[in-house]
């Protein structure tokens, strides 16, 4: 099992570029997430989902669009991208869709260092 | 007022120290709690879980949590040098949907 993939690992766009961030799971797992990581803001969630074709809004959400067409996959668009949007982004999944029930473990990936200038 | 704090350090200890984490939260209405460990560029990897009040232990780390004061502790004995990570702590939302995190605590211990 390769876990949770991310790609690309690093990428750097210009100011109202659109781009998506890929996320691939092999765990069959129902529930999906994007966080983003910023210096001293700690980890902060942006868009979630519970299963296929059902996504929803975290912490945030604005600037990102997500879609959630398969189990395995949940990619993150940036519309227009923006220098606030310099971060290190997190895809991270649950074989659980209600976490907290037998630890609701989310397993991260790798992350992707996105720069916008 | 964020719902949950914690202290981002850095903290530094020797080899061998004691080492004591902590988080603070708002929402009464969190049950279950994490620490998660992100080493250097990885991503975070769940360390410790508690449900109810009281002390977990598992090796070297406790997880202790307070839920009339609503704080949260992990306990590292013997610190290693691998043990040099941000130490996370989250909370599971009362709809169990979302975790929210900590700012991450990072620790150093030097051999």
């Amino acid at each position: 099992n390769a876990g949770v993939t991310q790609t690309p690992k690093f990428q750097v766009l210009k100011t109202g570029q659109s781009m998506t961030l890929q996320c691939a799971q092999d765990m069959n797992h129902e529930y999906m997430s994007w966080y983003r990581q910023d210096p001293g803001m700690g980890l902060r969630l942006i868009h979630y989902s519970v299963g296929a074709g059902i996504t929803d809004q975290g912490e945030v959400p604005n600037g990102y669009n997500v879609s959630r067409s398969t189990t395995e996959d949940f990619p993150l668009r940036l519309l227009s991208a923006a220098p606030s949007q310099t971060s290190v982004y997190f895809c991270a999944s649950s074989y659980r869709v209600g976490l907290g029930v037998d630890t609701g473990e989310l397993f991260f990936g790798e992350g992707s260092r996105l720069t916008v200038l | 007022q964020k719902e949950v704090e914690q202290d981002p350090g850095p903290l530094s200890v020797p080899e061998g120290a004691i080492v004591s984490l902590n988080c603070t939260y708002s929402n009464s209405a969190f049950q279950y709690f994490m620490w998660y460990r992100q080493y250097s560029r990885k991503g975070p990897e769940l360390l410790m879980y508690t449900y109810s009040s009281g002390n977990k232990e598992d090796g070297r780390f406790t997880a202790q949590v307070d839920k009339s004061s609503k704080y949260i502790s992990l306990f590292i004995r013997d610190s290693q040098p691998s043990d040099s990570a941000t130490y996370l702590c989250a909370m599971i939302d009362p709809g169990y949907s979302t975790l929210t995190f900590g700012k991450g605590t990072m620790l150093l211990v030097s051999p």
